[in-house]
């Protein structure tokens, strides 16, 4: 059973680079078969996907932020990362660490949906 | 980016009764690449259908879904206690992967 757990600072200062990290447990990253993502939600808002990252350092953002972030991976340490720069208030929020499954065959691809979520981590903007 | 517009915002019922929730999608979806996620308030979200009408691993069959192009929708059959949360509709055609505003689905 693959579980996630985010870590990292609950207060960045405006401006500065907000930085959480995801450790995954019970599958290897290296195994494939899914898109590491980090989603986000301010309070009392809805979901807002961030972007993924796929096990070979390939990434996706969203465009509303592709110019403030970078989502890596590290399958040494099995995990993976969010580095969010130049932060406002408008970034406070919980941030989620979740795992689009996919897999491929017969010449198809298939897509199971973000179907394991870490607990989430609420971070603050605020100086 | 492609926009989702869910429908009510509110769902005000009783258990037991039938709830439809529907995801509206800005342009047509050629495959029917859309996930449907649960949430309570203080947890994160849970997975409850995928490529539109595919329940995920251990979600009841009160639960199902539906829909193609840009309309999809997500019935609860008979509601019980705990099926009163906020609902979300999400794409996964093309990047980003929008979500919906969510419905909350609440006791009437």
């Amino acid at each position: 059973q693959v579980q996630l757990q985010e870590s990292g600072p609950g207060l960045v200062k405006p401006s500065q680079t907000l930085s959480l990290t995801c450790a995954v447990s019970g599958a290897s990253i290296n195994s494939g078969g899914y898109y590491w993502t980090w989603i986000r939600q301010p309070a009392g808002k809805g979901l807002e996907w961030i972007g993924h990252v796929y096990m070979t350092g390939s990434t996706n953002y969203s465009p509303s932020l592709k110019s403030r972030v970078t989502i890596s991976v590290d399958t040494s340490s099995n995990q993976f990362s969010l580095k969010l720069s130049s932060v406002s208030a408008a970034d406070t929020a919980v941030y989620y660490c979740a795992g689009f499954r996919w897999s491929s065959g017969y010449s198809q691809y298939f897509f199971y949906g973000l179907d394991v979520w870490g607990q989430g981590t609420t971070v603050t903007v605020s100086s | 980016d492609i926009v989702l517009t869910q429908s009510p915002g509110t769902l005000s019922l009783s258990p037991g009764e039938r709830a439809t929730l529907s995801c509206r999608t800005s342009q047509s979806l050629h495959s029917n690449y859309v996930a449907w996620y649960q949430q309570k308030p203080g947890q994160a979200p849970r997975l409850l259908m995928y490529g539109s009408s595919t329940r995920a691993t251990g979600i009841p069959d009160r639960f199902s879904g539906g829909g193609s192009g840009s309309d999809f929708t997500l019935t609860i059959s008979r509601l019980e206690p705990e099926d009163f949360a906020v609902y979300y509709c999400q794409q996964y055609v093309g990047s980003p992967y929008t979500f919906g505003q969510g419905t909350k689905l609440e006791i009437k």
